[in-house]
């Protein structure tokens, strides 16, 4: 299958200061990207969707000036958590799309801790 | 907004048994994935489901579509401590070419014991 990396796989950082996370795809050009959060023991839910080259489309609930998503390549995708508060704590993962039915790839998610 | 119901959330058995898993909406997905989870890790995809009343089997997991596709359940036969984890259902919202991501069900938390 195809092969998503993130970066980093956990950080620790300040409260105030501001974090950036990257999804790449490795073997594929992904022109759409998905950012999900998890909490712990829940499932995923979807944050967002990254469109190369074109605004984000956020879901309910997420604000999009908090949660900055930049798509400038074909194979990267960025999410930065801005002026990060310890509630912004969670596990995040992306994912590309590739194949004829919507079939996802999963990176192997970004533990953020925000103290 | 699309739901998938996804039971039981917890299950725990003995090693050697044998276990289903259900998915169920009220919504209609194109297609209809199944992804294993574990901790600290993203999920990996284990199968896709298209047609309804499709049958797909992969080693001891067998995953079903329901002829509607508004459901699908995934047994395990002669499960093993190695098969614990989350275990994950998601249904397709869009079609082919829609940029939307996946709607998951909650999730259930598998646990072998040897």
């Amino acid at each position: 299958g195809a092969v998503v990396s993130q970066h980093p796989s956990w950080v620790i950082c300040k409260s105030g200061t501001s974090v950036k996370i990257e999804c790449r795809s490795l073997d594929f050009q992904a022109t759409t990207m998905f950012w999900y959060r998890q909490f712990p023991k829940q499932s995923l839910m979807l944050m967002a969707t990254s469109n190369e080259g074109s605004k984000a489309t956020y879901e309910q609930g997420v604000e999009k000036d908090k949660f900055l998503i930049n798509h400038a390549s074909l194979t990267l995708s960025t999410l930065t958590v801005t002026s990060a508060h310890p509630e912004d704590s969670s596990f995040y993962i992306c994912s590309a799309r590739e194949g004829r039915y919507n079939e996802q790839f999963f990176g192997p998610g970004t533990r953020l801790t925000v103290l | 907004t699309q739901l998938l119901e996804q039971s039981p959330q917890f299950l725990s058995i003995q090693e050697g048994e044998n276990l289903t898993v259900y998915c169920n909406s009220s919504s209609v997905f194109s297609s209809l994935q199944w992804y294993r989870q574990e901790p600290g890790e993203g999920p990996v995809l284990l199968v896709t489901v298209v047609t309804g009343g499709e049958v797909k089997k992969l080693k001891r997991l067998t995953f079903q579509f329901g002829d509607a596709r508004k459901d699908s359940s995934l047994h395990i036969t002669a499960a093993q401590p190695g098969d614990t984890g989350l275990y994950l259902c998601a249904g397709a919202r869009v079609a082919g070419g829609g940029a939307d991501g996946l709607t998951f069900g909650k999730g259930t938390h598998l646990i072998i014991q040897p």
